[in-house]
């Protein structure tokens, strides 16, 4: 079984600071993960995604996100916020063990609040 | 990217009443749907996967007869709860898989989600 944990329902960053978001896995197999934005009103849109090549992964919006298997991490970070940053932010892991119909299983969010 | 429709945004329906929420793919075919659940506070929670002109595969404990899922085209899914219930109020979110393929090259698009009330 697989499962993700985000630290921090809520987190709050200074516009121009760095943005840190935490995001722990758990998976007998080899993990493919991911980092969506929800913005308000909107659908879930995918920012970057880990499947397995280079462990620092880059993604939209100047965002990226570092897999650490020794730490079963894969946090996002951006190093200078923006007030359009604001969001929520799911963190999400999969498998290949269903091959095409492969179900993603989603972490409980983090609420990304900027500070003017 | 590409765009999934959801519709409707926002549905309060009466308590026995049963109530459709259409999920759309407009600029691309999406031989699989997603269909998930969102608790205030709580993750989304996979109900149920279905592929285009076969029957849903659903996650265990989510009930079939209930939460009746149709994906007659590559372009539309439906999920309709039946006989609704108050604590059927919930956050509904799909999502269609573009191409061929699996996780790794291809992205699953998500609509906008659907938030429905039974009073």
């Amino acid at each position: 079984a697989q499962s993700v944990t985000q630290l921090g329902s809520h987190v709050s960053v200074s516009e121009g600071a760095l943005v840190l978001l935490r995001c722990n896995y758990s998976s007998s197999v080899p993990p493919y993960l991911f980092w969506y934005v929800q913005y308000p009103n909107q659908g879930l849109q995918l920012l970057l995604k880990y499947t397995s090549a280079a462990t620092l992964v880059k993604g939209i919006n100047g965002f990226e996100a570092e897999f650490k298997k020794s730490e079963t991490s894969f946090h996002l970070t951006k190093p200078s916020a923006h007030m359009s940053d604001a969001a929520e932010y799911f963190c999400a892991v999969s498998d290949l063990s269903n091959f095409g119909n492969e179900k993603l299983t989603f972490g409980t969010g983090t609420r990304l609040t900027i500070i003017p | 990217g590409a765009v999934v429709s959801q519709h409707p945004s926002r549905v309060i329906c009466k308590s026995g009443t049963s109530v459709k929420i259409e999920c759309r793919s407009l600029d691309f075919q999406a031989t699989t749907m997603f269909w998930y659940r969102q608790f205030p506070k709580q993750s989304l929670m996979l109900m149920a996967t279905s592929n285009e002109g076969s029957k849903a595969t659903y996650e265990q404990g989510v009930e079939k007869d209930k939460f009746l899922i149709n994906h007659a085209s590559l372009t539309l899914s439906t999920l309709t709860v039946t006989s609704a219930h108050p604590e059927d109020s919930s956050f509904y979110i799909c999502s269609a898989r573009q191409g061929i393929g699996t996780i790794m090259n291809t992205e699953a698009f998500f609509g906008q989600g659907t938030r429905l009330t039974v009073v």
